[in-house]
Parts: C-alpha cells; sequence; structure tokens
C-alpha cells in the first residue's frame, strides 16, 4: 500500500459545528502533517507528528485541533471554525525527516458556511 | 530566511519539450523536489535531486541543478495533455527542520 486515504473528500460545516478530518497511512511512515491549501498557492505546513508526539505546531488557530491515536492514523478536529478556513486539507506522510519526499493524499476540500 | 522562486505561468504544444524553473536562496539547501498537483488532487512527488548531483533522469522527466546558480529545472520531453498541471518545486534542509519550502507553482498548461 503506497498510499495517504483521506476521509471525507468534501465537507460543508457551519461555524458551530465540530467535525473531524481523517487520514491513515500503511506504508509505516513515522512523520505525519498537516497542509492547507488555498486556491493557486503552495501548501502551508499546519502540524508535524513524529513517532506519534507532535513536533511542531505552526501558530495554527486552536480552533484546529490534531490528533495521532497510533502511527497509522492522524486527525484533525475541527470546532467553531471561519468561512475565511474553507480551503483544502492536505495529510502527508514520509519515513524519518522526509527527506526522499513526502506521499500527499487527496485532501479534504472544506467549506465553512 | 528560504525562499524559493518560480515562474507563474507555462504554455506549450503537445510534442514539445516543457522546462519549468526555479530558483532557491538557502545555500545549505540539500534536497529539491518537483512535485505535481492536478486539479482537485493532492501533491505528487515527482522526482527529487540530492545537492551533490548535476542531473537525474527518469523517462521523460530531466532535472537539472545549478549549485553555483542556485537553479533548477524540470524538463518533460514529448509533453502530454495529460501533464497539464501545477508544479511545484521545493527544498529542504538537512540543516535545519528537513521541513520542505515550497514555490509558488507553476501552472503548465498543454494546447492540443
Amino acid at each position: 500500500d503506497t498510499e495517504v486515504t483521506q476521509t471525507p473528500k468534501h465537507l460543508v460545516m457551519g461555524m458551530t459545528n465540530k467535525k473531524s478530518l481523517k487520514c491513515e497511512q500503511h506504508m509505516g511512515h513515522r512523520a505525519m502533517y498537516w497542509y492547507k491549501q488555498k486556491a493557486k498557492k503552495p501548501p502551508e505546513l499546519m502540524f508535524v507528528y513524529s513517532y506519534e508526539k507532535l513536533s511542531i505546531n505552526e501558530s495554527v488557530p486552536s480552533r484546529f485541533s490534531p490528533e495521532c491515536p497510533n502511527s497509522s492514523l492522524l486527525n484533525l478536529h475541527l470546532h467553531a471554525l471561519q468561512p475565511e478556513d474553507s480551503a483544502l486539507y492536505l495529510c502527508a506522510s514520509s519515513s524519518r525527516q522526509g527527506l526522499g519526499g513526502y506521499t500527499f493524499g487527496s485532501g479534504t476540500r472544506l467549506t465553512v458556511v | 530566511g528560504e525562499d524559493v522562486e518560480q515562474s507563474l505561468f507555462l504554455s506549450v504544444r503537445e510534442g514539445d519539450s516543457s522546462v519549468i524553473n526555479c530558483t532557491y536562496t538557502d545555500s545549505s539547501s540539500t534536497y529539491l523536489y518537483w512535485y505535481k498537483q492536478e486539479p482537485g488532487a493532492g501533491l505528487q512527488l515527482l522526482t527529487y535531486i540530492f545537492s551533490n548531483m548535476d542531473m537525474k533522469q527518469d523517462q521523460r522527466l530531466t532535472v537539472l541543478l545549478n549549485k553555483k546558480d542556485k537553479h533548477l529545472s524540470l524538463r518533460i520531453a514529448d509533453t502530454q495533455t495529460g501533464d497539464s498541471a501545477i508544479y511545484f518545486c521545493a527544498e529542504s534542509d538537512t540543516g535545519g527542520s528537513y521541513i520542505p519550502t515550497f514555490g509558488r507553482g507553476t501552472s503548465l498548461i498543454v494546447h492540443p
């Protein structure tokens, strides 16, 4: 299995909702990442997990809460989002330190209304 | 800080070669990457090159690195309409956090 699987593919949520994005990989990668991508822009790093521990938080607002339940799963819990949080959310994984590049999922297209 | 620059658009005719260029500023960049993003999809790693290499070839893709000028290029031979996508250049530095810095992406449009 050489894929990163993200669910759901599309999500529409109101500003008072709580929802979660899920990401799964079975490549034995021990680093996993959340990125946010706006249209026509490069992906922006949000969080990095290394060996299931949060190693980097790029000053992301607390309405985004990551979780890594085990080495194959990564979640992003969403609460009280704003319309400007609408974007494509990408999960990625890599072997240690990612020097051979990242494997990205196909993303969750999030719309906040 | 680190900076990666790319031109925003490139238009080519099907069957021609495409050359996408990238410049970077971090002199300690060790790994340089090319990713492809098709509409509605995630990023796909196409190839990467280590900074002690000048060239890497993989089927229709050729990567050239000029470390002195901090210039990276991706050549796609016999460009097809399926190559239409956004191409991101990225660099990572083994002396730092290893997290890649991405360029803004070059939108490649292939005309029949």
